[in-house]
């Protein structure tokens, strides 16, 4: 099973700011099976990021992701008001497919 | 446009079973593999497992198999969890989602079912 650790835990910033969260496989996520959701309080999960890179659809281009092999990141330039949530990575690699524990990012 | 939309709050006896759906509408069903992702209160995703509507082939995750089954009725464009014994534990919010691809992230989701297991 790949295990996804996210760092930090909780990431307290203001509005405006930008923030990188990280995401590390224990092993290879080759090709870059590896995706972000994004969840706010009492919703479900919505995906950000496919395939390491890609933006989903609507997804402002504020969010931009990095990364391969094992070490990912997701960079969001300027936070908006409704960017604070929880985030989550995500490797489809292999089954069992596994979720990063997530970073939350709240309003400092 | 895409939807799942996924049946309602439950709440459920330790013993009991239950089964919970997950309706497809906007897409052709039998094209995508459908995922199940549970959410303890206060806690992060995990992956279940997932069905493709066109076989009815599953993969379980090693945590929830032999606890749960997946199904389909490919009539009605609806996947299903079941448990045929539930325990306090399965108390959670459980989501449904779509892949938009078979080896792929999960491109549009439920709005989840609460279950709630107590005695």
């Amino acid at each position: 099973e790949i295990v996804l650790t996210q760092s930090p835990g909780t990431l307290s910033l203001s509005p405006g700011e930008r923030a990188t969260l990280s995401c590390r496989a224990s092993q290879s996520v080759s090709s870059n099976y590896l995706a972000w959701y994004q969840q706010k309080p009492g919703q479900a999960p919505r995906l950000l990021i496919y395939g390491a890179s890609s933006r989903a659809t609507g997804i402002p281009d504020r969010f931009t992701c990095s990364g391969s092999g094992t070490d990912f990141a997701l960079t969001i330039s300027r936070l908006e008001p409704e960017d604070f949530a929880v985030y989550y990575c995500q490797q489809y690699l292999t089954t069992p497919f596994t979720f990063g524990p997530g970073t939350k990012v709240d309003i400092k | 446009e895409v939807q799942l939309v996924q049946s309602g709050a439950e709440v459920k006896k330790p013993g009991e079973s239950l089964r919970i759906s997950c309706q497809g509408s906007g897409y052709s069903f039998t094209n995508f593999w459908i995922t199940w992702v549970r959410q303890m209160p206060g806690k992060g995703l995990e992956w279940m497992g997932r069905i493709n509507p066109s076989d009815s082939y599953s993969n379980y995750s090693p945590s929830f198999q032999g606890h749960v089954t997946f199904s389909l009725d490919r009539t009605i464009s609806t996947a299903y969890l079941q448990w045929s014994s539930l325990k306090a534990s399965d108390s959670a919010m459980y989501y449904c989602a779509r892949h938009s691809r078979p080896n792929s992230d999960f491109d549009s989701w439920g709005q989840g079912t609460l279950v709630t297991v107590s005695s």
